[in-house]
């Protein structure tokens, strides 16, 4: 069974603070990782497709990187902003099943 | 807004029922991906096609089916529906099939199965 693990569940942070979440995966038959926002009440929305070891990835204020020997990838989020607050999704693509496994997400809330 | 549609937003049906979700991907996506989203899990992964034909299949139910027609929208038909099978349904779709595709998600079907 592939699991995908992210940490931590929940997180509370205050305007301004810089933060970072953990997804771990299996270090076997890697191929891409996938992290998605996922805001409340909306759908969610990729933020970034990482595939190489050692993959460093930015979007505005928000970056990501990739290990993929041992199997983790960290999300960064620098001075975090109240519309920050949502679910951030890591997703493992398996090659060996061609499907995209979910964690079960860190939720975000950013007090202004 | 991501250029995917879902239909209904919204489903309340009684258990031994049938129910169509459908799904219109991006325009020019051939990818479509079918996911299950219950209260206590996160996002399952149920059906994936390409291009009409089934490519990857997860943890769906044999009451369950898909299919993705010429035009490319797809359907999820579920059958026999059960109180567990309450759950918020989503589609989304990428441009092929491959590792490094970022999926759109669409808004989702809420299903309530009473």
């Amino acid at each position: 069974i592939l699991n995908v693990e992210q940490s931590p569940q929940s997180l509370h942070v205050q305007e301004g603070d810089s933060t970072n979440f953990t997804c771990s995966f299996p270090s076997s038959n890697f191929y891409a990782l996938h992290w998605y926002r996922w805001e409340t009440a909306k759908s969610p929305e990729a933020l970034f497709v990482m595939t190489l070891n050692g993959d460093e990835k930015k979007k505005g204020r928000i970056s990501a990187t990739l290990n993929t020997k041992e199997g983790y990838s960290y999300l960064y989020i620098k001075g975090s902003q109240p519309e920050d607050s949502a679910t951030y999704l890591c997703a493992f693509y398996s090659g060996n099943t061609g499907k995209l496994i979910f964690g079960q997400g860190t939720t975000l809330q950013v007090k202004p | 807004d991501s250029g995917v549609t879902q239909t209904p937003k919204h489903l309340i049906t009684a258990t031994g029922q049938r129910v169509t979700l459908r799904c219109s991907p991006r325009s020019g996506d051939l990818s479509v991906y079918w996911y299950q989203q219950s209260l206590d899990q996160g996002l399952q992964f149920l059906i994936q096609y390409y291009n009409g034909e089934e490519r990857a299949k997860g943890n769906i139910l044999e009451r369950f089916s898909a299919q993705q027609f010429p035009d490319l929208h797809s359907e999820l038909n579920l059958s026999s529906l059960e109180l567990g099978d309450s759950a918020l349904y989503f589609c989304a779709s990428s441009v092929t099939s491959g590792r490094g595709n970022e999926q759109f998600f669409g808004p989702g079907t809420r299903l309530t199965v009473l």
